[in-house]
């Protein structure tokens, strides 16, 4: 079946540095969703890609859809301690149900 | 903020009872969802529904089930709960069915014991 798969799994980060966390899927996406789950908290949407080789950015993040639209990556720059929590990315599946991603939790050394 | 509302936010149980997780939604939306975590792990979907009346199971099995009576009220209920239902339960909900941009509530966390 559709798979969505993420990496990595975690990252451990000294705040300052840049962070880039990678989506696959095994099939073509009509769209990608990207959410930030802080720890003990819920998923909270972040952004949707819908285009071949969209870029979008918001701040310090920037998100990417690949050109055959399998693929996506989330990169953030200079990370600050707000920044962590797990981010996961989602691909719809038929009849509109979202599968998640693994999630990459990103921790960040003050 | 999203108006989505979970309770209750922590419960715990013994193996056995009967047990009723409720989420509303003020939104009007008519695609819910509920998801089920174990901490630090992905997001499994166990029910959905287009609306009301309409119920489907998701891609992880589960014991549990849901009803669809209104629109705003999507109730998942354990009927014996088990030590294996020990989990976090997320419900969300969604206005558009094809792009699907999620809602999400702020989680039931049930250890059963």
């Amino acid at each position: 079946g559709q798979q969505v798969m993420q990496i990595p799994q975690y990252q451990h980060v000294q705040e300052g540095e840049d962070f880039t966390t990678y989506c696959n899927s095994s099939t073509t996406l009509s769209n990608i969703q990207w959410y930030k789950q802080r720890p003990g908290g819920h998923p909270v949407f972040l952004i949707q890609l819908v285009k071949s080789g969209e870029v979008k950015k918001q701040k310090r993040l920037t998100f990417q859809f690949g050109e055959a639209k399998k693929n996506s990556s989330l990169h953030i720059t200079a990370t600050q301690t707000t920044d962590v929590g797990t981010y996961f990315c989602a691909g719809p599946r038929q009849g509109g149900k979202l599968i998640f991603g693994q999630g990459t939790e990103l921790s960040v050394k003050p | 903020e999203a108006d989505i509302y979970q309770t209750p936010r922590y419960l715990v149980i013994g193996t056995g009872k009967k047990i009723t997780l409720e989420c509303s939604q003020t939104m009007g939306h008519d695609k819910m969802y509920w998801y089920q975590q174990d901490p630090g792990m992905e997001l499994h979907l166990i029910h959905y529904s287009y609306g009301v009346n309409s119920t489907e199971k998701g891609d992880l099995s589960s014991e549990s089930t849901v009803s669809r009576i209104r629109t705003e009220h999507f109730p998942l209920t354990l009927e014996s709960a088990r030590p294996s239902h020990t989990s976090q339960y997320l419900c969300a909900s969604s206005v558009d069915r094809n792009t699907g941009e999620l809602f999400f509530g702020e989680g039931s966390r049930l250890t059963v014991l």
